[in-house]
């Protein structure tokens, strides 16, 4: 079974400046995928980014940076440069790579407020 | 290309009463799953249907179905409501079925039961 932790119920920070959100998780399988999404209070869950348990690098897209550590079994997530849009829960979830295994299990996210 | 999209948006029962939401998956994407998101369970997961059958479910009762159509548009039905099945029901389509596809979301269906 996984299971996905996000100790931080919220955080703030000054528009501009860098954050990172905690995720650690626990799993048995051998190969499994890391996701962060965003969710605006609209409620649409909105992809950020991908790691996969053997990618050598850490993920980066645009100001959103994946810092991995397997060893650790964190995948935090660095927003770099926050903006005030970037304010709204984020949930940081996984899932196995078996053949035939597609659901996400998810933390209990963390609610972000950028400061103006 | 258009994203996922759910029908309708919002919706009002009555305990007792059944319902059905609705999901258009992203074009191409076979794949298309069921989440529930509650203020108390958070996002748990309920099933998965892929070419038209359903390949995993998660821990909910035998109340809550779905089916998935040959385009792969997919439909989730809940009989005789009750006030805890209050929630956001989210729609995520992906491509395939591999470990590394990423799933992506519809807006959801704020279903209220009163």
């Amino acid at each position: 079974a996984q299971k996905i932790t996000q100790t931080q119920p919220g955080m703030f920070v000054q528009e501009k400046e860098a954050v990172t959100l905690d995720c650690t998780y626990d799993t048995s399988d051998p190969s499994y995928g890391l996701f962060w999404y965003k969710q605006p209070s609209s409620g649409e869950m909105i992809f950020l980014i991908y790691q996969g348990s053997y990618d050598q690098q850490n993920a980066t897209e645009g100001r959103y940076s994946l810092n991995f550590q397997k060893a650790r079994k964190s995948a935090n997530l660095v927003i770099s440069a926050s903006q005030l849009g970037d304010s709204a829960m984020y949930f940081c979830a996984m899932k196995s790579e078996k053949a035939g295994a597609n659901n996400l299990f998810f933390g209990t996210g963390t609610r972000l407020t950028v400061i103006p | 290309k258009a994203g996922v999209t759910q029908t309708p948006r919002y919706l009002i029962k009555t305990r007792g009463q059944q319902v059905t939401l609705s999901c258009s998956p992203i074009s191409g994407h076979r794949s298309v799953s069921w989440y529930q998101q509650t203020p108390g369970q958070g996002l748990q997961f309920l099933f998965e249907y892929f070419s038209e059958t359903q390949r995993n479910k998660g821990n909910f009762p035998g109340r809550f179905s779905g089916r998935q159509f040959s385009n792969s548009r997919s439909e989730m039905n809940v009989s005789t409501l009750e006030l805890g099945d209050s929630a956001l029901y989210l729609c995520a389509s992906s491509l395939g079925q591999g470990g590394r596809e990423t799933q992506y979301f519809g807006p959801g269906t704020r279903l209220l039961v009163l």
